[in-house]
């Protein structure tokens, strides 16, 4: 149980385009998601904090025009990187924080989203 | 605002010797405390976490982390290590409180040689 997926696993891009991420809860509910970039060698830096139904919130620093986020279901959150530029390209991770944990707030991580930007 | 440090940024070891990865927090409320290990290219799967009770959790693959809260620490400990051990591992902590996020140390890379 508790597996998250990410689609795609990786993505190569021309410079200005935007890229659209998804990440998806199989077999929980997840109202909270966390969107994480990850550089070559480096922690994870918490991005954004997605809640089901409503707006995200932005870590200090993340352009929220430039990383849209949008959680629609209580199964699915989306990051696009809009106009993406090469110092984008990254490894972009989400986790999601299963609804019925209670006070516990352990939170399962998908595989991950390697982007290119060319 | 709670923080980690990862006193290691690598670890080499030769298989079969233990090992243990240091992790101190420091946090103004109660915490939850987790170790996640990332293989190459792939996202985080949690070994181990400490969320209240015994002070001595085991995990998977044989990892264990004694929790001491005077010391503000929670190391990783495992006492034979193979190849396929070899990958980054992060401890985070969280606090207390439903749906807060987790802070993450910056990683330690445990390479074992044959």
């Amino acid at each position: 149980g508790a597996v998250v997926s990410q689609h795609p696993s990786w993505v190569i891009c021309k410079s200005g385009t935007s890229v659209k991420i998804e990440c998806r809860s199989l077999d929980f509910q997840a109202t909270t998601m966390f969107w994480y970039r990850q550089f070559p060698k480096q922690s994870l830096m918490l991005m954004a904090t997605s809640n089901e139904g409503s707006k995200a919130t932005y870590e200090q620093g993340v352009e929220k025009d430039k990383f849209l986020i949008n959680h629609a279901s209580l199964t699915l959150s989306t990051l696009t990187v809009t106009s993406a530029h090469p110092e984008d390209s990254s490894f972009y991770i989400c986790s999601a924080r299963d609804s019925t944990s209670g006070d516990y707030n352990e939170q399962f991580f998908g595989p991950g989203t390697r982007l290119t930007v060319l | 605002a709670q923080s980690v440090t990862q006193l290691d940024s690598q670890v080499p070891v030769f298989e079969e010797a233990p090992v243990e990865l240091r992790c101190n927090y420091s946090s103004s409320v109660s915490v939850y405390l987790f170790w996640y290990v990332q293989y190459p290219n792939q996202g985080l799967q949690l070994l181990l976490k400490y969320l209240s009770g015994s002070t001595l959790v085991k995990g998977i693959n044989g990892f264990e982390a004694e929790f001491n809260k005077s010391q503000t620490s929670f190391h990783l400990r495992k006492p034979s290590v193979h190849i396929s051990d070899t990958a980054e591992y992060f401890c985070a902590v969280g606090r207390k409180t439903s749906g807060s996020r987790l802070t993450f140390g910056e990683g330690t890379q445990l390479t074992v040689n044959p």
